[in-house]
């Protein structure tokens, strides 16, 4: 069955780094884009970033843009989101899904708390 | 940016009655409108897309409704397993926005 396994989400001090990780399963990789989306304690759902089946082309939000990069590798089955200069509004829990338009969560969320 | 308006923010329903759910855009999304329940500590769980398609595994007692700027969620007779938050999305114009949210909750 498909599955994904979002990993990384930790306490990180404003201005940080952290790197998120989603491990998939049970489908092809390769044939779907991929998506971040994160929901801040209480809170609705806000698309942060997808990127395409190669890789090739990218979406950021605004609130994250030139601070966030989102990447695949095909080979390893994984999507990866490089966090950094990390803010106290990018605390949320963060999900991978499959997709980009009409979005297919399957794990269970990572929390990123961003904290001093 | 489209601007997604759910209503109302807390419906309460008893078991087995029907529910109907509101979400309203800003600007036309044509069919371009997905709905999701998420429950309590859970990822959020795609239930429609393209206003109206149920998505694998769904049960057909959730149908989805409307287009351009007008889209209505109904669940015909509710089951305990149904109490959950209902967000939609819109997928037509980037960012992708979704609703604040409509709470289901047992009356």
């Amino acid at each position: 069955q498909v599955q994904l396994v979002e990993s990384g989400g930790d306490l990180v001090k404003p201005g940080g780094s952290l790197r998120l990780s989603c491990a998939a399963s049970g489908f092809t990789f390769s044939d779907f884009y991929m998506s971040w989306i994160r929901q801040a304690p209480g809170k609705g759902l806000e698309c942060v970033s997808d990127i395409s089946k190669s890789g090739d082309t990218t979406y950021y939000a605004d609130s994250v843009g030139g601070r966030f990069t989102i990447s695949r590798d095909n080979d390893k089955k994984s999507l990866y989101l490089q966090m950094n200069s990390l803010r106290a509004e990018d605390t949320a829990v963060y999900y991978c899904a499959r997709g980009h338009t009409i979005l297919d969560f399957r794990g269970q969320g990572t929390l990123v708390t961003v904290s001093s | 940016e489209i601007v997604m308006t759910q209503s109302p923010a807390t419906l309460s329903v008893s078991p087995g009655e029907r529910a109907i759910l509101s979400c309203r855009a800003s600007q036309s999304v044509s069919s371009n409108l997905a709905w999701y329940q998420q429950k309590p500590g859970q990822a959020p769980r795609l239930l429609i897309y393209g206003a109206s398609t149920r998505a694998t595994g769904i049960p057909a007692r959730f149908s989805g409704s409307g287009s351009g700027t007008e889209f209505t969620l109904t669940i015909s007779s509710l089951q305990s397993e149904d109490f959950a938050v209902y967000y939609c999305q819109q997928y037509n114009n980037r960012p992708w926005t979704f609703g604040q949210g409509t709470k289901v909750e047992i009356k």
